[in-house]
């Protein structure tokens, strides 16, 4: 069974600032997809990103990139230059083709003025 | 850009009440999904839906809880007897491939 896991549940940033969420996810599939989704109190979930496992390249979306270290199941999230809209929920997602999407605990994350 | 449209957005219904959640999933995408998240907690998978059929369900997903797909567009989730402990937000989605999205959510207020 695939696990996802985020470390930290909640993480604060100064605007402007960069941060680095972590998630750590365990799969004996070769051929996966990685996601990080946001959640503002809305509740709705936005894709952020995503990363397919087979490419070497992070993926990067503006001021969000990724560190995918596929040996160390390891795919983190850094936000750059921070803004007071990036204060939401992030939850880091993993999906194999044709299954479900899993979902880690959540990270908070507030940007402070 | 086309998206999954969820109604109602919230529902709010007596404990042992029945209630149908209601999805229109993207057109072209075969793959669809009912996910809970219970305020504060992580988002839990209770089924996928593939070909007319259930392809996979969560512990969560039992007795009490149904899915359909009653003709081309829309894509339902039924709970039988609510409980107190199913107020969450419902979310439904669908996927092709590697797209994959989410519907805004309907708010279950179970009294």
């Amino acid at each position: 069974a695939q696990t996802v896991t985020q470390s930290q549940p909640e993480m604060s940033v100064q605007e402007a600032e960069t941060v680095t969420l972590s998630c750590t996810y365990d799969t004996s599939e070769s051929n996966y997809y990685l996601f990080w989704y946001k959640q503002p109190p809305s509740r709705q979930m936005i894709l952020v990103i995503r990363q397919e496992a087979y490419k070497q390249q992070n993926a990067t979306e503006n001021r969000f990139s990724v560190n995918f270290q596929k040996a160390a199941k390891s795919f983190s999230l850094k936000i750059s230059d921070s803004q007071l809209g990036d204060t939401a929920m992030y939850f880091c997602a993993f999906k194999t083709s044709g299954s479900r999407l899993t979902f880690g605990e959540g990270t908070q994350l507030t940007v402070n003025p | 850009e086309p998206e999954v449209t969820q109604t109602p957005s919230h529902q709010v219904t007596q404990m042992g009440q029945e209630v149908i959640l209601r999805c229109v999933p993207i057109s072209n995408h075969l793959y669809f999904y009912w996910y809970r998240q219970i305020l504060g907690q992580k988002v839990e998978f209770l089924v996928s839906f593939y070909n007319n059929e259930i392809s996979e369900k969560s512990e969560i997903f039992d007795d009490q809880f149904s899915v359909e797909r009653p003709d081309g567009s829309n894509f339902t989730l039924k709970i039988r007897s609510t409980k107190l402990e199913d107020s969450a937000m419902y979310f439904c989605a669908s996927s092709e491939a590697l797209s994959f999205s989410f519907g805004a959510g309907t708010r279950l207020s179970v009294l």
